[in-house]
């Protein structure tokens, strides 16, 4: 199995709402990530988890809030997002210094 | 912080041309990837080039990597509609990080 899934496909949310992105690998891959994209612009990374700890933030607002409950999955908790936050948001798993797998992303509208 | 920069920004060729895109990147690396997206989808890695290695193949893919320039470049041969896509590059600096850079839109016309 060389699937990254992530669900939901299309999530619409208003500000005040709170919804969680999830992702799952089942390559043993023991990296896993989140970026946020913009249209046209490349990923921007969020955060890595590594061997389940949280080894990187990249200054990322606290209204986005990640967790993760093993190593097969990674979860994005979203709690009064902004619209300028839609965009379409990646995960993806990798063992540490190699290339990475991508899932098909979570497009999030924020009303 | 955008480590790498592709060149061009946007690259139209007839379908059979050759497509060539540079990368250039400001600090060392442990390794330089390339990642294909089709429009609104998730990325597909491409090829992994360390640090040590000039140069690599893949099906219709060449990947060389210049250090002493901090540059790259990715040639896809014979090139197919199929190939219309955005093009990124991504550099390694270390363990668990890659930065993208604002990638190469290319459009392949019949």
């Amino acid at each position: 199995d060389t699937e990254v899934t992530q669900t939901p496909k299309h999530l619409v949310m208003g500000m005040t709402n709170k919804k969680s992105l999830k992702c799952e690998q089942h390559m043993g891959h023991r990296a896993m990530y989140w970026y946020k994209q913009k249209a046209k612009k490349p990923p921007e990374l969020m955060f890595v988890y590594s061997y389940e700890k949280l080894s990187i933030n990249e200054s990322v607002p606290s209204r986005f809030s990640p967790e993760c409950p093993n190593s097969s999955l990674l979860n994005l908790h979203l709690h009064a997002l902004q619209p300028e936050d839609s965009a379409l948001y990646l995960c993806a798993s990798s063992q540490p210094g190699n290339e990475q797998f991508f899932g098909p992303g979570t497009r999030l509208t924020v009303l | 912080s955008q480590q790498g920069e592709e060149d061009p920004q946007a690259l139209s060729i007839q379908e059979g041309e050759n497509a060539t895109m540079n990368c250039s990147y400001k600090t060392s690396i442990n390794n330089l990837q390339w990642y294909r997206q089709n429009s609104g989808r998730g990325l597909v890695h491409l090829i992994l080039i360390r640090s040590n290695e000039r140069e690599k193949h893949s099906g219709r893919l060449r990947v060389t990597l210049d250090t002493s320039k901090k540059s790259s470049s990715l040639l896809i041969t014979a090139s197919r509609a199929a190939d219309t896509a955005s093009y990124f590059c991504a550099t390694d600096a270390r363990d668990d990080k890659i930065i993208f850079g604002k990638g190469t839109r290319l459009h392949i016309l019949p």
